[in-house]
């Protein structure tokens, strides 16, 4: 069963740093891209950055909000996908999924909250 | 950046009924691949999103098949044959044809 699993959320202040993590299982990890997605109370869903995989050059793309300090990684030997993010911001509170993409982002993870506040 | 504009906002239906959605990019969404990245998810009230359908049309696994996709370039629709009470929620379009990858406001489903 394909499962990924978010994890590492919490309560950060302004200015901080926080990395998440998605685990995944029930799936060949290294031959998928992984994206980042958020929704922030009672909004919509926003796409936050991609990794490709390893075969397409683990490359990645981000949303012009998070570039330059958000940034995705994955470890294909423990089939975990990273989301390292500085200089948080209020407005970055918010929900994020993690998602596997094959040509679509078909399996999303519960989420993990992040809440940004002094 | 691509504008995905859904319509309805909202959308009040009667149990065993059609419904429909739709779905207008401001630039065609046909990749150099020439497929179209445009899916549809459901998010159910406090669960994550769900797919539904790839590529303009394309049903996801366990995915009923009251639901469809159909549409081109730049104008989408989903629609669902016959609403039941599970088909609640908010439906969204997201475009990954171009990045950055982009979402519809998000369309409400209600039923009367």
């Amino acid at each position: 069963e394909v499962q990924v699993v978010e994890s590492g959320g919490g309560l950060v202040q302004p200015g901080r740093s926080l990395r998440l993590s998605c685990s995944a299982s029930g799936f060949t990890f290294d031959a998928f891209a992984m994206s980042w997605f958020r929704q922030a109370p009672g909004k919509g869903l926003e796409w936050v950055g991609f990794i490709r995989s390893k075969v397409y050059g683990g490359t990645t793309e981000y949303a012009a909000s998070v570039k330059g300090r958000f940034s995705i990684s994955r470890d294909d030997s423990k089939n975990i996908a990273y989301l390292q993010m500085n200089s948080l911001k209020t407005e970055d509170t918010a929900l994020y999924y993690c998602s596997r993409y094959g040509g679509r982002s078909d399996y999303w993870g519960q989420g993990t909250l992040v809440t940004v506040s002094s | 950046d691509i504008v995905m504009t859904q319509t309805p906002p909202s959308s009040p239906v009667t149990l065993g009924q059609p419904a429909s959605i739709s779905c207008r990019s401001s630039q065609s969404l046909v990749h150099s691949d020439g497929d179209t990245y445009l899916s549809w998810l459901l998010q159910r009230p406090g669960q994550p999103p769900r797919l539904l359908i790839y590529k303009i049309s394309n049903r996801f696994s366990g995915v009923p098949d009251r639901f469809s996709g159909s549409g081109a370039g730049t104008d989408f629709t989903l629609e669902i044959s016959r609403v039941e009470a599970e088909d609640v929620g908010i439906y969204y379009c997201m475009q990954a044809t171009h990045f950055p990858w982009t979402f519809g406001q998000g369309t409400r489903v209600e039923i009367k």
